[in-house]
């Protein structure tokens, strides 16, 4: 198993600023992903995290609004821009390994904006 | 776009009885499926996943059936207890990506 850290684990911002999420994991994962749970609903992919290269993003989400880096195996980060009160949600990062299918989730980031 | 979805959207049970959650999914391709708990204010927690080669799987206190003619996926808990009260997701995946796609969630509440 993987254990993932995510911070911050909340916060709250104002209109128009933008929160980067870091998201560390104890062990080498080849997957890396980010999701959004809006309060009250289930999990909506945002993205895969490509280490050394561009995120490859689902459809409704793009780089100018959320920007995603992986530097490396362990590590990844999520920026919201330019953030509206529709961006309030938990943002959670996820790692598994290729072929074994399964995926660990951190803790939440939970995004309030005012 | 294709979908997994469940059918019940909240369950009460009874301490001590069984509880059965279920899932439909509609993507013939996904070969791997798994259950997830959700308490309040953490991450989804991985609970048992089973292969579309397979129709039956056991853990310690849950069982996960697979239907792969009528595309119904179930989660029973033997004997529920009130730590099992939560948000149960079923999540599906097709390919070597380990990308997942969850369905809407059931909220699971275990009356004393």
């Amino acid at each position: 198993s993987a254990v993932i850290s995510q911070k911050p684990s909340r916060d709250i911002c104002q209109r128009g600023t933008s929160l980067t999420i870091q998201c560390q994991v104890d062990s080498q994962v080849t997957m890396m992903f980010w999701y959004r749970q809006q309060p009250g609903q289930s999990l909506t992919l945002i993205a895969t995290a490509n280490q050394g290269s561009e995120a490859t993003y689902e459809s409704g989400f793009v780089i100018d609004k959320f920007p995603i880096s992986r530097p490396n195996l362990t590590f990844s980060t999520l920026t919201v821009s330019n953030m509206s009160p529709e961006d309030s949600s938990i943002y959670l990062c996820s790692a598994g390994t290729t072929g074994t299918g399964e995926l660990f989730f951190g803790e939440g980031s939970r995004l309030t904006v005012l | 776009g294709e979908s997994v979805g469940l059918h019940l959207p909240t369950l009460s049970v009874q301490e001590g009885d069984n509880s059965i959650i279920n899932c439909a999914y509609s993507n013939s391709a996904s070969d791997y499926f798994i259950w997830y708990k959700q308490e309040s204010g953490k991450g989804p927690q991985f609970i048992i996943d089973i292969r579309s080669n397979m129709d039956k799987r056991q853990g310690q206190r849950v069982t996960v059936l697979l239907n792969k003619t009528v595309k119904h996926l179930s989660l029973q808990i033997a004997a529920t207890q009130p730590g099992d009260s939560a948000v149960y997701f079923c999540a599906e995946n097709w390919g070597a990506n380990s990308k997942l796609t969850f369905g809407k969630g059931i909220t699971l509440s275990v009356r004393p």
